[in-house]
Order: structure tokens, then C-alpha cells, then sequence
């Protein structure tokens, strides 16, 4: 069974430090998504990003990195030089493509705080 | 105006009275799932559809159902209403992988707070 660990269940930062949230997923299966959602306090959930497992480059979009290592079971998010507007809970999310047919299973999420 | 809708957003019931919560969307997505959200649990399966002829349960379906009444509306029932239902319902949207050349990420509504007194 699909399986996804966010073992950071809050992180509070400085403004302008980088941080990096840590995801570890679980799956049998041999194609696989990898996302990463992000619910600010107002309570939506907005898709950050999508990979997926044959694709294990690195992606960047603006002070959004992310790292996906499939020796290690990994897709960490990082931000730079955070702001008080990145302050929400991260989820990360695992869609096995064969067995679960694509549904989503999502980490605990990790709250983070970015004080001023 | 919002790709995907949820009514009402915000619901306080009594235990035993029959809800229900309504999802519509106007993204052409064929796949549609309902979400429960308790804290320090992220989200949850409760059913998801394929199409209009295809409904499965998740994996907390117990205490709920679901109807798939056109591609675009998808609602969640709770037939009688119990205090450990109270949470955050989210509706979902997404293509199948491939489909477009897009990934299967899924969109959200904007979520539905119950409390069930």
C-alpha cells in the first residue's frame, strides 16, 4: 500500500532563512506522481507541483526548489529566503498510477511558520 | 469564478439528521473526489468517481454516499449525521494521468466546515 511521511509536524523559521520540508513515500508501484499541495490559513489547498517517477530531475520556480531522489524514497521542498506569506501547512501526496488507480495519499502535512 | 465549487461552506448539524454537500466544476475533468480533513491527519478518501458510472469507496466510506449526477456535480451524503464527522470536506477535480499531456494533479474546492452537534 501507497504511503507518505512528513516526519516534520511543525517548523517555525525567520523571514529570509531557507527551509527545507521533508517527504518520504512508500509504493510498489513502478509509475508514480509525486505532489506537493499548499493550504495557507485561509483553508484552500493549491497544487504546487507534479512529479513524476521516470522524470527525477530537479525543479525550480522562483524560491521553490524541489529535490526527488528515488534511492532514498525522497521529494523535499524547499524555499528560499522564506517569507511571512509562505506561513501555511504543506502536504505532500503520492498517486500510484497502476494499483490505486491514481487516487491521492497524502503525508500529515507540515505547519510552517515564517516569523517576521 | 471558481473552477470548482463547494455549497454550503460552512454547516452546523444536529446527530442524526441526513446532509448533504455538494461539489460542481467546470474544469471538463471526468474524475471527481470527496476528502475529509481532521487535524493532524491530513486528507482522506471517502469516495472518488471516474465517471458517471463509476463510483468507489475510499478509505473511510462508512456513514457516507455519494451521487454522481452529471459529469460536472458531484455530491456527498450523510445519511445520519454523527459528532465524529465533524471536519473539513474537500471536493476534487483532476484528469486521468497522460490526459492532455498534463499529470493527474488534482484541483480543489475551497472546502465545506461541518460540525455535528
Amino acid at each position: 500500500a501507497q504511503k507518505v511521511t512528513q516526519a516534520q509536524t511543525e517548523i517555525s523559521v525567520v523571514e529570509k532563512e531557507d527551509v527545507t520540508l521533508d517527504c518520504v513515500y512508500e509504493t510498489r508501484d513502478t509509475t508514480y506522481y509525486l505532489f506537493w499541495y499548499k493550504q495557507p490559513p485561509s483553508g484552500e489547498l493549491v497544487f504546487l507541483i507534479r512529479r513524476n517517477s521516470f522524470d527525477e530531475q530537479n525543479e525550480i520556480s522562483g524560491r521553490y526548489s524541489w529535490n526527488f531522489q528515488k534511492s532514498t524514497s525522497s521529494f523535499n521542498f524547499t524555499i528560499t529566503a522564506s517569507q511571512v506569506v509562505d506561513s501555511a501547512v504543506y502536504f505532500c501526496a503520492l498517486s500510484e498510477a497502476e494499483t490505486s488507480g491514481s487516487r491521492l495519499t497524502f503525508g500529515e502535512g507540515t505547519q510552517l511558520t515564517v516569523n517576521p | 469564478d471558481a473552477d470548482v465549487t463547494q455549497t454550503p461552506r460552512n454547516r452546523i448539524t444536529k446527530t442524526g439528521k441526513r446532509i448533504m454537500l455538494e461539489c460542481s466544476q467546470t474544469k471538463g475533468h471526468d474524475r471527481m473526489y470527496w476528502y475529509r480533513q481532521d487535524p493532524g491527519l491530513g486528507l482522506r478518501l471517502i469516495y472518488y468517481s471516474f465517471d458517471v458510472k463509476d463510483i468507489n469507496k475510499g478509505e473511510i466510506s462508512d456513514g457516507y454516499s455519494v451521487s454522481r449526477q452529471a459529469q460536472a456535480k458531484f455530491s456527498l451524503s450523510l445519511e445520519s449525521a454523527i459528532p465524529n464527522q465533524t471536519a473539513l470536506y474537500f471536493c476534487a477535480t483532476s484528469d486521468p494521468p497522460g490526459a492532455s499531456g498534463r499529470g493527474n494533479e488534482q484541483f480543489f474546492g475551497p472546502g465545506t466546515r461541518l460540525t455535528v452537534l
